[in-house]
């Protein structure tokens, strides 16, 4: 079956450690998103990749990198400088061009640092 | 930028009753798609209804309809014959139409704060 595949549910860090939250796709999208879910908060949009090799910094990009090496996968990572990373992190993918693409969501990480 | 907005952060229904959820959202686009999206306590997001700022007629999906006013920027979602299982956040959502002849579109989507609907037996 197709789907996206957040790994892992749950993640543990201490502060001021790097931390990678990976996620993959076999949809074969083109368009690859990261928001970022507070209570109170909705989802808020991290950094987006309509290709492979090229991103774009979403409305709260700080402390935060990604990389888009294959289709499939558009790893996240949380980084230091993140001031307030423990969150819930949710991946999405549709496909990009003209048309209308629902966006496909996987199950999240919860992402805790201590 | 494009701002959803969504009043009334928690929501109580009987089984069986009807419940509206509003929102409002703010843009200068004229082509545009909005969404309602639930997020039930397992947190996977599932789409519910989608609706085509160009179509005037209301989307529905089985129990689940909209009352779409372009003009007022108003995207209200009516769950009626509630079930349990509706018991969920629920997300309102805006996307631009992607670009004509662009590549690029922008498929990206801006979300409300959520509704937390709680449908009690």
């Amino acid at each position: 079956d197709g789907g996206i595949t957040q790994s892992p549910k749950y993640l543990f860090r201490k502060e001021g450690q790097n931390v990678t939250l990976s996620c993959e796709q076999n949809l074969n999208h083109d368009a690859m998103y990261w928001y970022r879910q507070d209570p109170g908060q909705g989802l808020r949009l991290i950094y987006y990749s309509q290709i492979v090799n090229d991103f774009q910094k979403g409305d709260i990009a700080e402390g935060y990198s990604v990389s888009r090496e294959k289709k499939e996968s558009f790893p996240l990572t949380v980084t230091s400088a993140q001031k307030n990373p423990t969150a819930f992190y949710l991946c999405a993918s549709n496909s990009a061009g003209t048309g209308f693409s629902p966006l496909h969501f996987g199950n999240g990480t919860r992402l805790t640092v201590t | 930028a494009q701002t959803v907005t969504q009043s009334q952060p928690e929501m109580s229904v009987q089984e069986a009753e009807t419940v509206t959820l509003s929102c409002t959202y703010d843009t200068s686009e004229n082509n545009y798609y909005l969404f309602w999206y639930k997020q039930p306590p397992s947190r996977q997001m599932i789409l519910v209804i989608r609706q085509e700022a160009y179509k005037q007629q209301n989307a529905t999906e089985n129990r689940f309809s909209v009352n779409f006013q372009k003009a007022a920027k108003s995207f209200s979602l009516k769950i009626s014959d509630s079930q349990l299982g509706d018991t969920a956040m629920y997300f309102c959502a805006f996307m631009k139409h992607p670009a004509r002849f662009s590549y690029y579109g922008n498929n990206r989507l801006a979300f409300g704060k959520g509704n937390q609907v709680v449908v009690i037996p």
